[in-house]
């Protein structure tokens, strides 16, 4: 069974367009996240949630917006895409103490491309 | 603010060979967590190994240790006898203890073993 998944593996689209990308977790935890690993292979963190509610939100663009429907899932959409959003999405999921440190197990990642 | 560096961008070995992959951290915190991920070409982010602040042994699995040295703030990795499939990129990653499980990870250090 697929711990964390991901939905779609592959995302190409036009500029402009809005998408989403999907993450559900069976592990139990009660905490998400999104990370964006550019080109370069960096990886930086965007979101977290713990138990539906934001804990975590980078300096990222407004035109990204987490939404968590439950613990076991955590969506993000993205509107007016553009060529820089191009990247590899992850989704991660850890325990969900807050105190930190926990280890996130990540998903197999979403290959966004904005042409 | 929290850093990890990873200044061998790209290794390239022979199989059998040993080979460390380094990394040097910086934190204010006084109990911090550090991470080691796998990412192989297919793309996934594979967990290797947590490490708190607080325990300084070194650990082997397998072929796989690692050496955490606070003084240095250096948690080195290496393979002993590297195998092709050993190829693939890998993060090391830190997480404060106040920081609410956010991971700040290195650049990466790209491993080709070549047979």
């Amino acid at each position: 069974d697929t711990a964390v998944s991901q939905t779609p593996k592959y995302l190409v689209t036009q500029m402009g367009n809005d998408k989403s990308i999907k993450c559900e977790q069976n592990l139990g935890h009660d905490t998400m996240y999104w990370y964006k690993q550019d080109s370069k292979k960096f990886l930086k963190i965007m979101f977290s949630y713990n138990n539906k509610e934001l804990i975590i939100n980078e300096t990222v663009p407004n035109r990204f917006s987490p939404k968590s429907p439950d613990k076991a899932h955590l969506n993000l959409h993205i509107n007016s895409l553009e060529l820089g959003d191009s990247a590899v999405y992850f989704c991660a999921s850890s325990p969900g103490r807050l105190a930190g440190g926990e280890t996130q197990y990540f998903g197999p990642g979403t290959r966004l491309l904005v042409l | 603010a929290q850093k990890v560096t990873q200044a061998q961008t790209e290794i390239s070995v022979v199989e059998k060979e040993d080979v460390t992959l380094d990394c040097v951290y910086e934190t204010r915190d006084t109990t911090y967590y550090l991470f080691w991920y796998k990412q192989p070409p297919s793309g996934e982010l594979v967990f290797l190994i947590r490490r708190n602040s607080f325990d300084e042994q070194n650990e082997i699995s397998g072929r796989y240790s690692w050496n955490f040295q606070k003084s240095t703030s250096s948690f080195n990795f290496t393979i002993t006898a590297s195998q092709v499939v050993d190829s693939a990129v890998y993060f090391c990653a830190l997480s404060e203890g106040t920081s609410g499980s956010r991971l700040t990870f290195g650049e990466g250090t790209q491993l080709t073993v070549n047979p």
